[in-house]
């Protein structure tokens, strides 16, 4: 079956530290890909997308993610995170007529 | 902001009751998505609605229907609730029905089965 992982429930990073969450999908061909983040209490927001094209997508609040097709992965980067990037983090795919399929989160903890 | 409301924001019941969840979508959007969000379970897609025409169903239980009225706004009605039912409930948006529209998202209904 279709699915997407995120392996770590949790990540611990000093503020100002490079960032990097991990998504592997489970998929026969290349799927719509997105990241979404949660903050406290909000609903979820669209940091960016892939669709095809340049593997390399640039998002909001400076993040950016790449697509690798021979591992599965569509891994989610920050080169340095600000106390108000701590939040839940969603990679999700559009496989079809059946809405967007969600990893389980990144719960990210962001240390002064 | 989304532009994508949901109303009520909090709702606690009891079991075997009905509740109805309202969504407006963003101004122009023609499609609404429908998703429960539980620590069980994560981020399950319910349903979506497309210009009043159901499109796509998900893992909702025949417990749970739901409806896009003329105005685009939705409802989803659940029905002989159980604990398990508590959860957020999102609703989403988009211009039309392709994977390729973003999906905006709304605040949420927390709902609490009591």
């Amino acid at each position: 079956a279709q699915s997407v992982t995120q392996p770590d429930i949790h990540i611990t990073v000093s503020e100002g530290a490079s960032l990097e969450l991990r998504c592997n999908y489970s998929y026969g061909a290349t799927p719509y890909l997105f990241w979404y983040v949660q903050s406290p209490g909000q609903g979820l927001q669209l940091l960016l997308k892939y669709f095809s094209g340049d593997t390399l997508v640039q998002g909001i609040k400076g993040f950016e993610a790449e697509f690798k097709r021979s591992q599965s992965s569509f891994n989610l980067r920050k080169p340095s995170v600000h106390w108000s990037d701590a939040a839940e983090y969603f990679c999700a795919v559009y496989l079809g007529a059946d809405g967007l399929t969600f990893g389980k989160g990144t719960h990210l903890i962001i240390q002064p | 902001d989304s532009g994508v409301t949901q109303t009520p924001k909090h709702l606690i019941t009891a079991t075997g009751q009905r509740v109805t969840l309202r969504c407006s979508p963003r101004s122009g959007d023609l499609s609404v998505y429908w998703y429960q969000q539980s620590l069980d379970q994560g981020l399950q897609f319910l349903i979506q609605y497309y210009n009043g025409e159901e499109r796509a169903k998900g893992n909702i239980l025949e417990r749970f229907s739901a409806q896009q009225f003329p105005d685009l706004h939705s409802e989803l009605n659940l029905s002989s609730l159980e604990l398990g039912d508590s959860a957020l409930y999102f609703c989403a948006s988009s211009l039309r029905t392709s994977g390729l529209d973003t999906q905006y998202f709304g605040p949420g209904t927390r709902l609490t089965v009591l």
